[in-house]
C-alpha cells in the first residue's frame, strides 16, 4: 500500500529550467512536508504545508486539500539543487513517505 | 540539527548481536519517531513515541525495541542484528500539540550488520 505517490521517480534537467515535482496521497492529513536530502546527507525539512503556497527563495510549495495533491517547484534550478526529494504527509500520530525524487541538475 | 542527535554516526556489528542505537533531543518535543531508510522503499517508520514510556509500532518493527525513559532519549535496539537490519536508521522529532506540525531529523546511523 503506497498512501504516497511521487513523481517523477528520476529528473534530469540543465541549469536553468523550472522543475515540478508532483505528489499524490490517499489519506486524509493534517500537513504534508517536502524533505529534501542529499547524497550521502541528513535530511531537511524545505516546507510544512497544510493549504496553499509557500515560498521560500527559488522554491516554491503548492497543495491542493481537495485533490489530494501537493507540487514543489524549483525555479532557476542550479547545481546544488540536485538532491533527493521527499514528500510526507502527516495523518493522525504517524507520517507517510513518497519514495522520493531523485533531481539531478546538469551545469 | 543541533536539537537532535544520533548515536552513533556509524557501526559495524556481527550478526546476532544485540544493537542498541540512541537519539537525544534538547526541543522537548512529544513525539520521536525511528525510521530506516532502504534504496528502493524510502523511509519506514520502525517504533514511535509519543511520551515518555508511550511507544508505537511502526509498519518495519520485527526485531527492533525501543525504550523511552526520559523525553530527551529515545533509544532503538536491535535485539540480535541480522544483515536484513543493514541501514541507514534516522531518528525524527515533532510536536503537534504545538500547533506547528514541524518535523526535524537526525543525521543518521549507518548500521551494517556482517
Amino acid at each position: 500500500k503506497n498512501e504516497v505517490e511521487q513523481s517523477p521517480q528520476n529528473l534530469t534537467a540543465q541549469e536553468g529550467e523550472f522543475i515540478t515535482i508532483n505528489c499524490s496521497y490517499s489519506v486524509g492529513i493534517s500537513a504534508l512536508h517536502w524533505l529534501q536530502q542529499h547524497p550521502g546527507g541528513g535530511i531537511v525539512s524545505l516546507f510544512m504545508l497544510s493549504s496553499g503556497k509557500k515560498k521560500h527563495g527559488r522554491l516554491i510549495a503548492t497543495i491542493n486539500i481537495q485533490e489530494k495533491h501537493s507540487s514543489l517547484h524549483i525555479t532557476a534550478s542550479h547545481p546544488r539543487d540536485s538532491a533527493v526529494y521527499i514528500c510526507a504527509v502527516m495523518s493522525g500520530n504517524q507520517f507517510y513517505f513518497g519514495t522520493g525524487t531523485s533531481l539531478t541538475v546538469i551545469p | 540539527d543541533a536539537g537532535i542527535t544520533q548515536s552513533p554516526r556509524h557501526k559495524v556489528t556481527e550478526t546476532g548481536t544485540p544493537v542498541t542505537l540512541r537519539c537525544h533531543q534538547t526541543e522537548n518535543h512529544r513525539y520521536m519517531y525511528w525510521y530506516r531508510q532502504d534504496p528502493g522503499h524510502g523511509l519506514r517508520l520502525i517504533h514511535y513515541s509519543y511520551g515518555v514510556k508511550d511507544t508505537d509500532k511502526g509498519e518495519v518493527s520485527d526485531g527492533y525495541s525501543v525504550s523511552r525513559s526520559k523525553t530527551e532519549d529515545f533509544l532503538l535496539t536491535l535485539e540480535s542484528a541480522t544483515s536484513s537490519q543493514t541501514s541507514v536508521y534516522f531518528c525524527a522529532i515533532s510536536d503537534p500539540d504545538r500547533g506547528g506540525y514541524g518535523y526535524t531529523f537526525g543525521s543518521g546511523t549507518r548500521l551494517t550488520v556482517v
